[in-house]
């Protein structure tokens, strides 16, 4: 079946440093949705992503998708304390009503 | 507060007992997602609603699952004969139509944090 793998799984960061995490799927998908959950807390929709090679910016935060829809990134430029949690990838292929959530990648930032 | 509801918010049972959740969606939702998360792990889908239709279920999904959304509004997940493994957050979430399920911005509730002893 469909897998979403994402890497690192942990990353540590000192506060401005910059931060990408990495979403990789086994087959190629129709859209990639990427959620932040902060710690003991839901996870919070930040964006979808579509076309392919497609390139969104959300302030400090830049997503990408692949030019084969099978892989995005999330970029953060000068990560703040405020951007702590874990950040999930979830793909969908079509082929199947729901998402396949990555396992994440849990960032912490040292101020 | 309008977003997506969950009660319990924490459930401690022993194993072998029946438990179960609800989920009051962000009310103009038609479809209503039930996700199952353990630590280090993200959300793994179980099943979704549109309306009151229940359209996929998990194939991972245990026959001691059930979930119910019997006017199209609120839903319940119940487990039958908890074991230990069952022990997990449940989370509910939910969306607007816009197309495919696949598609759609899923807005999620705080979860339900079940304990089987």
């Amino acid at each position: 079946g469909q897998q979403v793998m994402q890497i690192p799984q942990y990353q540590h960061v000192q506060e401005g440093e910059d931060f990408t995490t990495y979403c990789n799927s086994s087959t190629t998908l129709s859209n990639i949705q990427w959620y932040k959950q902060r710690p003991g807390g839901h996870p919070v929709f930040l964006i979808q992503l579509v076309k392919s090679g497609e390139v969104k910016k959300q302030k400090r935060l830049t997503f990408q998708f692949g030019e084969a829809k099978k892989n995005s990134s999330l970029h953060i430029t000068a990560t703040q304390t405020t951007d702590v949690g874990t950040y999930f990838c979830a793909g969908w292929s079509g082929s199947q009503g729901n998402l396949i959530f990555g396992k994440g990648t849990k960032l912490s930032v040292k101020p | 507060d309008t977003g997506v509801s969950q009660n319990p918010r924490h459930k401690i049972t022993k194993r072998g007992q029946n438990v179960t959740f609800r989920c009051d969606p962000i009310s103009e939702h038609n479809r209503l997602y039930w996700y199952r998360q353990t630590l280090g792990q993200g959300p793994e889908f179980l099943t979704y609603f549109q309306n009151e239709a229940q359209l996929e279920k998990s194939r991972l999904l245990s026959d001691r699952f059930s979930a119910e959304r019997p006017k199209g509004s609120f839903s319940t997940l119940e487990i039958q004969r908890t074991e230990q493994g069952d022990s997990a957050m449940y989370l509910c979430a939910s969306s607007l139509a816009s197309g495919t399920s696949g598609t759609d911005t899923q807005y999620f509730g705080p979860g339900t944090r079940l304990t089987v002893l």
